[in-house]
C-alpha cells in the first residue's frame, strides 16, 4: 500500500524554521519526483515546490523562493522541506505529494502536517 | 503564476450531473494536455479524480468526465451521489511548474 506521512509540522515565530518530512513507503521512491502543496486554513491549494527523481533538479513557487530548501534521501526514502525565515502567510497544512517520472499529475498525496506561524 | 479561475460553488440534485469549469492561460491549460482534477473532503488530502484532461485513475468512478476546449477544462460528474459533495481542484502543468485552480465546492442537493 502506497503511504506519504508526513511530520515535523508545528508553531513557529515569524521569522523562525521548521523542517517538515515525507516519509514514504509501498513504491520505489527513486522511480518519483515528489512535490509539496499546501493549503491555507480556509483556502486553496498552492504548489510550492518539487525535486526530481534523483534530486538532481529543484523548482520552488516565487512566494517560498530563498527561503524554502527541498531535499531527499532516496536511502531512506523520504522527502525534505527546509522551511527559513517563516512569514505569517507561510501558515498552512503542507502535503508531501508523489508524480511518476514523465507524468504531470499527483497520483498520491500526503494527508498534511500544519504549519502555524504566530507570535 | 496566478490560478486557475472556478466558479466557486456548483450543485445538483441526487442523480444529477454538474459541470465545473478551470480557465487558464495559453500558458497553462491551454498549452497542455496536461490537466488534472482533485476531490477533497473536509479535513482529508487531495484525491486524483482525473488526470491529462480526461483520463481515469483506476477505481475512479465513469461518473466522472474530462474535457478541455482552447483554455478552458471541464470536470462533469454525471449522477450524482452523496459521497461526491466536497471540493475539487483543477491543476495545469504550466512548465517547469504547476498551477492550482481557486476551487469549486460541490454541493449534493
Amino acid at each position: 500500500e502506497v503511504q506519504l506521512v508526513e511530520s515535523g509540522g508545528g508553531l513557529v515565530q515569524p521569522g523562525g524554521s521548521l523542517r517538515l518530512s515525507c516519509a514514504a513507503s509501498g513504491f520505489t521512491f527513486s522511480s518519483y519526483a515528489m512535490h509539496w502543496v499546501r493549503q491555507a486554513p480556509g483556502k486553496g491549494l498552492e504548489y510550492v515546490s518539487a525535486i526530481s527523481s534523483n534530486g538532481g533538479s529543484t523548482y520552488y513557487a516565487n512566494s517560498v523562493k530563498g527561503r524554502f530548501t527541498i531535499s531527499r534521501d532516496n536511502s531512506k526514502n523520504t522527502l525534505y522541506l527546509q522551511m527559513g525565515s517563516l512569514r505569517a502567510e507561510d501558515m498552512a497544512v503542507y502535503y508531501c505529494a508523489r508524480a511518476r517520472i514523465g507524468t504531470t499529475y499527483f497520483d498520491y498525496w500526503g494527508q498534511g502536517t500544519l504549519v502555524t506561524v504566530s507570535s | 503564476q496566478s490560478a486557475l479561475t472556478q466558479p466557486p460553488s456548483a450543485s445538483g440534485s441526487p442523480g444529477q450531473s454538474v459541470t465545473i469549469s478551470c480557465t487558464g492561460t495559453s500558458s497553462d491549460v491551454g498549452g497542455y494536455n496536461y490537466v488534472s482534477w482533485y476531490q477533497q473532503h473536509p479535513g482529508k488530502a487531495p484525491k486524483l479524480m482525473i488526470y491529462e484532461v480526461s483520463k481515469r485513475p483506476s477505481g475512479v468512478p465513469d461518473r466522472f468526465s474530462g474535457s478541455k476546449s482552447g483554455n478552458t477544462a471541464s470536470l462533469t460528474v454525471s449522477g450524482l451521489q452523496a459521497e461526491d459533495e466536497a471540493d475539487y481542484y483543477c491543476s495545469s502543468y504550466a512548465g517547469p511548474s504547476y498551477v492550482f485552480g481557486t476551487g469549486t465546492k460541490v454541493t449534493v442537493l
